[in-house]
């Protein structure tokens, strides 16, 4: 069964001060890595998919890197719109299996 | 709104009671799922459809749960007696035709109260 672990479980930064988070997985057979930021109470909105080890994909603030036992995702110079739980999931089959999050808060 | 639909976004209900909620994925999107999320947690897959067809469904999803997806459209998910156990958000999230690895996209979620 596929497994994900994300750390750390929260995570508190000052405005400006750059950090990543870890999601480590155990798969059958990788046929995707997938980051989404969900804030309170509302769905996950997808960020970025992975698919090979030594792929990087970015989007303003956020680099997501892969290799072959985990992802990083770098948060460059985070704003306190950033702040939400960023979760990590892995595709082995046709579902997705998802991490516990990190919960990032970013104060002004 | 061109994104995935669920109804109701809030729901409480009184222990023993029946609940059904609602998805419309994205049009066309032939690929639907249902997930479970409690507090802290990730979203817990619970069944998955392709078309009309239910292709798999976990082994965590007791009898008292129910989906369907007629036509291949919408899908409704039922739960029968509901346990404050059930107190959670249910997720929808629905994927395109084609290769097997795009991303899903959720919906906003429904969130289940049981008392």
């Amino acid at each position: 069964e596929d497994q994900v672990t994300q750390s750390p479980e929260a995570l508190r930064l000052q405005e400006g001060e750059s950090s990543s988070l870890n999601c480590s997985y155990t798969v059958s057979g990788l046929r995707g890595l997938f980051w989404y930021r969900q804030d309170p109470g509302k769905g996950p909105e997808f960020l970025f998919t992975l698919y090979s080890a030594g792929e990087e994909k970015e989007k303003e603030r956020l680099k997501a890197t892969l290799t072959k036992k985990e992802s990083f995702l770098h948060i460059t110079a985070p704003k306190p719109e950033d702040s939400a739980t960023y979760l990590c999931a892995v595709q082995s089959d046709y579902k997705l299996s998802f991490g516990a999050g990190t919960t990032v808060t970013v104060r002004a | 709104d061109t994104g995935v639909s669920q109804n109701p976004r809030h729901k409480i209900t009184k222990r023993g009671q029946n609940v059904t909620f609602r998805c419309d994925p994205i049009s066309e999107h032939n690929r639907l799922y249902w997930y479970r999320q409690t507090l802290g947690q990730g979203p817990e897959f619970l069944t998955y459809f392709q078309n009309e067809a239910q292709l798999e469904k976990s082994r965590l999803l007791s009898d008292r749960f129910s989906a369907e997806r007629p036509k291949g459209s919408f899908s409704t998910l039922e739960i029968q007696r509901t346990e404050q156990g059930d107190s959670a958000m249910y997720l929808c999230a629905s994927r395109p035709r084609g290769t097997q690895h795009t991303e899903a996209f959720f919906g906003q979620g429904t969130r289940l109260t049981v008392v």
